[in-house]
């Protein structure tokens, strides 16, 4: 298996641009999840999937971002409008709960 | 919330010296895991320790886990210099359908050949 792909890898953008970041999760995991890694603020949970359904959107900052997971094989996070402070590492990371996590390699956001 | 908390925050050694990070939580857990971080990769699982087990194993990797003390040791023996990474623990407080799992800030190692 290729493993977690997450696309775009890395997205220069302006502030108030919409960002759509891809993830495409290990075949035959039932939970997706979304981190944010900064500096400050180290690795945060934004949202978790389980069987293709939103279980816990606790950690999603705001209404600006919203994530959709179609099909047990496709999830998007979407920001719009960014901002700077939305600058940071996004992981796409699968499992099959609740087993350990396969990260992707991230999607590194800067937002100018 | 960060439910782990690593220590030290980093840790700079010689090739050949075993390297200890502590990981320290708040609320009862399931399980707790420890991943590394390659810089500007994604983080890889290296193992799992559950909430009824104190000690594990895997290659130079040894886990301890005390839930009295709610703390837990990553020791690497005979370290290399490709073991410099990040190192985070990450603690499971799953019920039900909702998996909880929360990541520390981290511990960076460097090994220095």
């Amino acid at each position: 298996d290729a493993g977690v792909i997450q696309s775009p890898r890395h997205e220069v953008t302006e502030m108030g641009q919409e960002v759509t970041l891809r993830c495409k999760p290990i075949s035959g995991h039932n939970s997706l999840f979304w981190y944010r890694q900064t500096m400050m603020r180290g690795l945060e949970l934004l949202i978790y999937f389980n069987n293709n359904v939103p279980i816990d959107d606790s950690g999603m900052p705001e209404d600006r971002f919203s994530a959709k997971m179609p099909n047990a094989s496709f999830s998007t996070l979407k920001i719009q409008p960014s901002e700077p402070r939305d600058s940071a590492v996004y992981f796409c990371a699968s499992s099959f709960y609740p087993g350990e996590l396969f990260f992707g390699e991230g999607s590194r956001l800067t937002v100018l | 919330s960060q439910q782990g908390e690593e220590d030290p925050q980093a840790l700079s050694i010689q090739e050949g010296e075993n390297a200890t990070m502590n990981c320290s939580y708040k609320t009862s857990i399931n399980n707790l895991q420890w991943y590394r971080q390659n810089s500007g990769r994604g983080l890889v699982h290296l193992i799992l320790i559950r909430s009824n087990e104190r000690e594990k194993h895997s290659g130079r990797l040894r886990v301890t886990l005390d839930t009295s003390k709610k703390s837990s040791s990553l020791l690497i023996t005979a370290s290399r210099a490709a073991d410099t990474a990040s190192y985070f623990c990450a603690t499971d407080e799953s019920g039900g359908s909702n998996y909880k799992l929360t990541f520390g800030k981290g511990t960076l190692l460097t090994v220095n050949p």
